[in-house]
């Protein structure tokens, strides 16, 4: 089994539309957890961290389940410039060879008009 | 100006040379890292570097080595470069730390072609 694993998509979305990304990872003990965006041909950046309780940042939520051990994004009100893809990272602590970040290999959007 | 730069952003090369990539980092962090990305395949860590004096194995070392030349510099050597290490390059930074503080801030990427 994959560490993070991610629907890679992608998902076209009509601009306004609402749309839900999941996550899995497989390490239980795993400490923090992570929504990064990256656009074509550019760095990732981090979007949202993701806490216990849910959160939320204008129209992006976050949740993580534990218990599931999965996360989820969801974004509301969808925009052109919120194509992108969506990297689902997950914190192992000090991971040997695998480093202590655990990146998925991503969920594309394409947002359309 | 970028807190954490890569030079060059575009190489091209041939089977078996030796090829250096730099990153440099004005952000004062300890950490550092080297990824290649590739399609469908993802970020995968190369080496990562928690402090001057340390370095460690990624799950995909074999055929690069680094060097950590001071805090803000550390560099990703590709010995005698093959075709499959075509692909982009990313260096990133990090804090110790938890929840956010654990963000890794990358450079821009360096796209590798291997001929």
């Amino acid at each position: 089994r994959k560490e993070v694993e991610q629907d890679p998509g992608p998902f076209n979305v009509p601009e306004g539309a609402t749309v839900a990304f999941n996550c899995t990872y497989s390490n239980s003990a795993s400490q923090s957890f992570f929504w990064y965006r990256q656009d074509c041909r550019k760095e990732p950046k981090l979007l949202m961290s993701v806490y216990s309780s849910g959160n939320e940042d204008g129209r992006f939520t976050a949740q993580l389940n534990r218990a599931s051990q999965y996360i989820s994004l969801l974004i509301r009100d969808s925009k052109l410039s919120d194509s992108a893809t969506y990297l689902c990272v997950v914190n192992i602590g000090y991971g040997g060879s695998q480093g202590n970040l655990i990146f998925g290999k991503g969920t594309k959007l394409s947002v359309k008009p | 100006d970028a807190d954490v730069t890569q030079t060059p952003r575009n190489r091209i090369t041939k089977t078996g040379k030796r090829i250096m990539l730099e990153c440099s980092q004005t952000k004062g962090h300890d950490r550092m890292y080297w990824y290649r990305q590739d399609p469908g395949l993802g970020l995968r860590l190369i080496y990562y570097s928690f402090d001057v004096k340390d370095i460690n194995k990624g799950e995909i070392s074999d055929g690069y080595s680094v060097s950590r030349q001071a805090q803000a510099k550390f560099s990703l050597s590709l010995e005698s470069a093959i075709p499959n290490q075509t692909a982009l390059y990313f260096c990133a930074t990090s804090e110790p730390g938890t929840g956010a503080q654990e963000t890794q801030y990358f450079g821009p990427g360096t796209r590798l072609l291997v001929l």
